[in-house]
């Protein structure tokens, strides 16, 4: 079992529809990081939160530390969103080692 | 522009030819970090480093050396490259730790396509 999961693997959405992509953890972690990949390959980091909720424009990303549980939602999506969405860890124990999931393709349909 | 650079983008080499790919980022950060991506398996960490000669292993460190002797390059050194040496390479830096309480994340560069034949 990979340490940092994540759900659904393929997800299509219509244009404007809210979405939300779920990563859990098996380690203990000291972040939590959000990361799309565009369809040309480049990476762009998203998020890192170890508590609460974060927001930005319409990309918001939450973390419950006792369920092990991150969820990164995107509010009236577009086109433009379609990308792989990445959720990372970084352990405990400090170290610097960043543990990744395998990645949420999303497609938005206009 | 902050960013961070590789070169080269694209190599084509063959099984123990020694190579070198370069990482240079320009906002003084001081964590940087390989990568390799690959279809399946994702993304995976080699080697990190936190400063200047401070280096550590990441998930998949086999097979590959790094340095760290300035703050703004880290070379990923493949000294005897296999064909299971074939992937996607990104270097990334950040101005902090990756462990929480910060605001800023990484910056990734535009990857290396390696091909190991």
């Amino acid at each position: 079992k990979n340490e940092v999961e994540q759900s659904p693997q393929n997800l299509t959405a219509q244009e404007g529809e809210f979405i939300t992509i779920n990563c859990s953890y098996s380690v203990g972690i000291s972040a939590l990081h959000w990361l799309q990949q565009h369809p040309g390959g480049g990476i762009v980091s998203l998020f890192m939160l170890s508590s609460g909720k974060k927001k930005h424009g319409r990309l918001i990303a939450t973390i419950n530390i006792q369920e092990k549980h991150s969820s990164l939602h995107i509010t009236a999506s577009h086109p433009r969103d379609s990308a792989v969405y990445i959720c990372a860890a970084t352990t405990q124990g400090g170290s610097e080692k960043l543990v990744f999931g395998k990645g949420t393709k999303l497609t938005v349909n206009p | 522009e902050a960013q961070v650079t590789q070169n080269p983008r694209y190599l084509i080499t063959v099984t123990g030819k020694k190579l070198t790919v370069t990482c240079s980022q320009n906002m003084n950060h001081e964590y940087m970090s390989w990568y390799r991506q690959d279809p399946g398996l994702g993304l995976r960490q080699i080697y990190y480093s936190m400063n200047v000669e401070v280096t550590d292993k990441g998930d998949v460190p086999e097979g590959y050396k790094v340095s760290r002797k300035e703050k703004r390059n880290f070379p990923l050194i493949l000294e005897s490259p296999s064909p299971n040496q074939t992937s996607l390479y990104f270097c990334a830096s950040s101005p902090q730790r990756l462990a929480g309480g910060g605001t800023d994340t990484q910056y990734f560069g535009p990857g290396t396509r390696l091909t190991v034949l």
